[in-house]
């Protein structure tokens, strides 16, 4: 079983809604990451928090916004989607440090549909 | 920058026999780690195995060993006594700190889509 949980699992939105995504983990990870996965692609990298702070932006468009209120939670809120945004949005963690045995560890995703 | 090719874009195998899935890296980074994840149908991504890239002994779980070649790098999957629930796509995937974040950079290649055949 997954310790990173993500909620919803399944969400449809219209591209005018405001909507948020959510990921928590319990595991003391000190790193948190947002990727998105198209249908048959591996998946891309969005966004990087350390520490509660946000290291990494892969130039993602604006209408996502993340926000980590504390080590063990990360969100992703949605605004003005476009169809073309739909996609599996998958958290992850890791430990943070920079020790041996490192891992990034996935939760089950987010489906994602804009209409 | 570093890239991950995985050569194979769908293999199948009978049901308990055994089954390679090849990966090739190209990275300057000495300090680094590989893993294969599994993702079924459910798309949840699962690790399977992890290498570090300083250890020269191949690491083992269970069914799933890896043949790591550092100099070629190079590094395959081989499952074991293959089952109906190994069915999924297998990514390759390279990890490598990011300096002075805490936090790492995983490049994953294109992926296999393995299918077990009973």
């Amino acid at each position: 079983d997954t310790e990173v949980t993500q909620t919803p699992k399944h969400l449809v939105m219209g591209m005018t809604n405001k909507k948020s995504l959510k990921c928590e983990q319990h595991m003391g990870h000190r790193a948190m990451y947002w990727y998105k996965q198209k249908a048959k692609k591996p998946p891309e990298l969005m966004f990087v928090y350390s520490y509660e702070k946000l290291s990494i932006n892969e130039s993602v468009p604006s209408r996502f916004s993340p926000e980590c209120p504390n080590s063990s939670l990360l969100n992703l809120h949605l605004h003005a989607l476009q169809p073309e945004d739909s996609a599996l949005y998958l958290c992850a963690s890791s430990q943070g440090s920079q020790s041996s045995g490192n891992t990034i560890y996935f939760g089950e995703g987010s489906w994602l549909t804009v209409v | 920058a570093q890239t991950v090719t995985q050569s194979q874009p769908e293999m199948s195998v009978q049901e308990a026999e055994t089954v390679t899935l090849s990966c090739t890296y190209d990275t300057s980074e000495n300090n680094y780690y590989l893993f294969w994840y599994k993702q079924p149908p459910s798309r949840q991504m699962i690790l399977v195995i992890r290498q570090e890239a300083y250890k020269q002994q191949n690491a083992t779980e269970n069914r799933f060993s890896v043949n790591f070649q550092k100099a070629a790098k190079s590094f395959s999957l081989k499952i074991s006594d293959s089952q109906l629930g190994d069915t999924a796509m297998y990514f390759c995937a390279f990890m490598k700190p990011i300096s002075g974040a805490g936090s790492y950079q995983l490049t994953f290649g294109k992926g296999t889509k393995l299918s077990v055949i009973p």
